[in-house]
């Protein structure tokens, strides 16, 4: 099993609509995760960090579900600038290593 | 979090010659990861940059083909040795923050012909 895996996608919704990504990681220990995003032919920049159940930053709000190992992205409200893949992190329990999930790729049409 | 700058942001180069890319960050940092990134596809750890000694590769590559130096807590290079078009990628330097996630130079488009 990956240590994190994403629903790949593509995710094409209508603006104004809300989207959810989910990742699932296999290491029951971790304690911290993150989400990215990637627009195309540029680097990964962080969007999220979760710590403990869930963040709330504008339209984004990300939940974690430790029994079922996942973390969730939900986008409300849509706009076409949102229209990027979307990466979520898990780092190994000593830092030194960062699980990459295949990242989740959204696209919002007009 | 610190800024980190990359050079060069993209080259074409001949197969069999070798490209060295370097990385700077504005501030001082425990870890400093090298990353490749191949069309369509996910992030791929190519080595963690230790700063006076080795650096530590991932399974997969090996210090001949990518050599790196990290001379100290704000700079490292990437060298990619001989060549081929399979190594045409964006190579991505990124360090360790505060809050434990990572942040990312702008990357580097390698493209060999």
């Amino acid at each position: 099993r990956k240590e994190v895996e994403q629903d790949p996608g593509p995710f094409n919704v209508p603006e104004g609509a809300t989207v959810a990504f989910n990742c699932t990681y296999s290491n029951s220990a971790s304690q911290s995760f993150f989400w990215y995003r990637q627009d195309c032919r540029k680097e990964p920049k962080l969007l999220m960090s979760v710590y403990s159940s869930g963040n709330e930053d504008g339209r984004f709000t990300a939940q974690l579900n430790r029994a079922s190992q996942y973390i969730s992205l939900l986008i409300r409200d849509s706009k076409l600038s949102d229209s990027a893949t979307y990466l979520c992190v898990v780092p190994e329990n000593t830092g030194n290593q960062f699980y990459f999930g295949t990242g989740t790729s959204l696209t919002v049409i007009p | 979090s610190a800024v980190i700058s990359q050079k060069p942001s993209r080259d074409i180069c001949q197969r069999g010659t070798s490209l060295t890319i370097q990385c700077q960050v504005d501030s001082q940092v425990t870890m400093m990861f090298w990353y490749r990134q191949q069309p369509g596809q996910s992030l791929t750890l190519i080595a963690t940059a230790n700063q006076g000694s080795e650096a530590t590769y991932e399974s997969g590559f090996v210090i001949d083909k990518f050599p790196i130096s990290r001379p100290n807590l704000t700079f490292s290079t990437l060298t990619v040795s001989n060549m081929s078009p399979e190594d045409s990628s964006i190579y991505l330097c990124s360090a360790l923050d505060w809050d434990q996630s990572i942040y990312f130079g702008e990357g580097s488009w390698l493209t060999v012909v």
